[in-house]
């Protein structure tokens, strides 16, 4: 079974600010998909960002971007020039890449607070 | 509407009722999933629905809970009996295809009193 872990409950930035929310992953499958979802306060799951592990680039949206360390299990987040909008709950999840589809495994979450 | 919806937004209920949650998924989804989030906590996977493919149920935590899918379209989760435990935010997610990142509807807010 996979396990998605997220180390972080809780952090805060300032405005305009860089950063950087962790995660990690157990697997044994080769082939697999790793995301970033944002759920703000109204609770819509919002994806961030998706990353294919056999892709050695990491991802980048506009101002998110990834490190995704395959051999280590680690995919971090990155968030660049912090905004207010950035504060919610921010989930890593993994998902297991077969032809009829898996399910999502969702770490705890991280609750990110972007301070003006 | 475009993207995935839920209903009903909210749904207080008396332990021992049963009740229903309804999921429209995006039209042409052929991936399903039913998530619970209890609060201040992740989601936990409850059922994935793929096609005509037989339904992966090995989240659903007793035989209280089951769901259905007609052929690509709605779907009901059920619980029966409710306890006070199974209140918690009821998420949907829809996919065009496997591997591509779910579509998230509202979510259902169930409170068992």
């Amino acid at each position: 079974a996979q396990t998605v872990t997220q180390s972080q409950p809780e952090m805060s930035v300032q405005e305009a600010e860089t950063v950087t929310l962790s995660c990690t992953y157990d697997t044994s499958e080769s082939n697999y998909y790793l995301f970033w979802y944002k759920q703000p306060p109204s609770r819509q799951m919002i994806l961030v960002i998706r990353q294919e592990a056999y892709k050695q680039q990491n991802a980048t949206e506009n101002r998110f971007s990834v490190n995704f360390q395959k051999a280590a299990k680690s995919f971090s987040l990155k968030i660049s020039d912090s905004q207010l909008g950035d504060t919610a709950m921010y989930f890593c999840a993994f998902m297991k890449q077969e032809t009829s589809g898996s399910r999502l495994t969702f770490g705890e979450g991280t609750q990110l607070t972007v301070n003006p | 509407g475009a993207g995935v919806s839920q209903s009903p937004s909210n749904k207080v209920t008396e332990k021992g009722k049963d009740v229903e949650l309804r999921c429209d998924p995006i039209s042409g989804h052929t991936a399903l999933y039913w998530y619970r989030q209890r609060l201040g906590q992740g989601l936990e996977f409850l059922i994935y629905f793929q096609g005509n493919s037989a339904p992966d149920k090995s989240g659903l935590p007793s035989d209280r809970f089951s769901a259905e899918r007609t052929g690509e379209s709605v779907s009901t989760l059920t619980i029966q009996r409710t306890q006070q435990e199974d209140s918690a935010v009821y998420l949907c997610a829809s996919s065009p295809d496997p591997g591509l990142s779910p579509f998230f509807g509202p979510g259902t807010r169930l409170t068992v009193l």
